[in-house]
């Protein structure tokens, strides 16, 4: 089937807000999900986002959802060395048996 | 609460050898999944199991691969006659009964193929 699509690097100064693009394939995804890779670790889930909703904000993190397009971005504001991951977008193509399809991910760099 | 956790973190065998990987679920979960991410990839789905059950193994490899999660102990990914292309992370994920939940993933075991 089709991928999920990411720009595979970006890179920010410390304090600027970075924005993470991602375009999913299948209209009838129930849940979009941004997941962060550190280096030699596993992914940590940052945020998900119901398909019925167009926006959502949690602390430093706001995630978009164009459906129409279906485009999904995270913003992250203030911008920390820390936050220097790689970002995972991951749809579930409707599927009512949990399968994730991820994207190649985005290797965020941020330089003090 | 442990999370999702995965064993041995990194794996060194020899062409036809067989490599097996475990994953313990995060405690409540009955639902696991498992993943590979070839190097500068995304994860790929592997299989996804309940006690005792495969529910979908569409993204298994038709050979050599088996996986099983028994009414007790951990999940159980087995690689059999690995051969240099079975070099990867591979990544436990769990979820509470209700499968849309979201999933969390374990640290992975990176499977090196001399």
């Amino acid at each position: 089937g089709e991928d999920v699509e990411q720009s595979l690097f970006l890179s920010v100064r410390e304090g600027d807000s970075s924005v993470i693009n991602c375009t999913y394939t299948d209209s009838s995804s129930t849940y979009l999900y941004w997941y962060k890779q550190e280096p030699g670790a596993g992914l940590q889930l940052l945020t998900y986002i119901f398909s019925n909703m167009d926006m959502k904000q949690d602390q430093r993190l706001t995630v978009l959802l164009n459906k129409k397009d279906k485009h999904l971005s995270l913003r992250i504001a203030d911008t920390q060395t820390g936050d220097s991951a790689i970002y995972f977008c991951a749809e579930d193509r409707g599927s009512t048996l949990g399968r994730l399809y991820f994207g190649r991910g985005t290797q965020l760099t941020v330089w003090p | 609460n442990a999370g999702v956790m995965q064993n041995p973190r990194h794996l060194v065998r020899r062409r036809g050898q067989e490599a097996r990987l475990r994953c313990s679920p995060m405690k409540g979960h009955s639902h696991v999944y498992w993943y590979r991410q070839l190097p500068e990839e995304g994860l790929k789905f592997m299989v996804y199991l309940q006690k005792e059950n495969i529910i979908d193994e569409s993204g298994m490899p038709k050979e050599r691969f088996s996986a099983e999660f028994p009414k007790e102990g951990p999940s159980i990914l087995r690689i059999q006659q690995v051969v240099r292309g079975d070099s990867a992370a591979y990544f436990c994920a769990s979820s509470p009964p209700k499968p849309q939940e979201t999933q969390y993933f374990g640290p992975g075991t990176r499977l090196l193929v001399l």
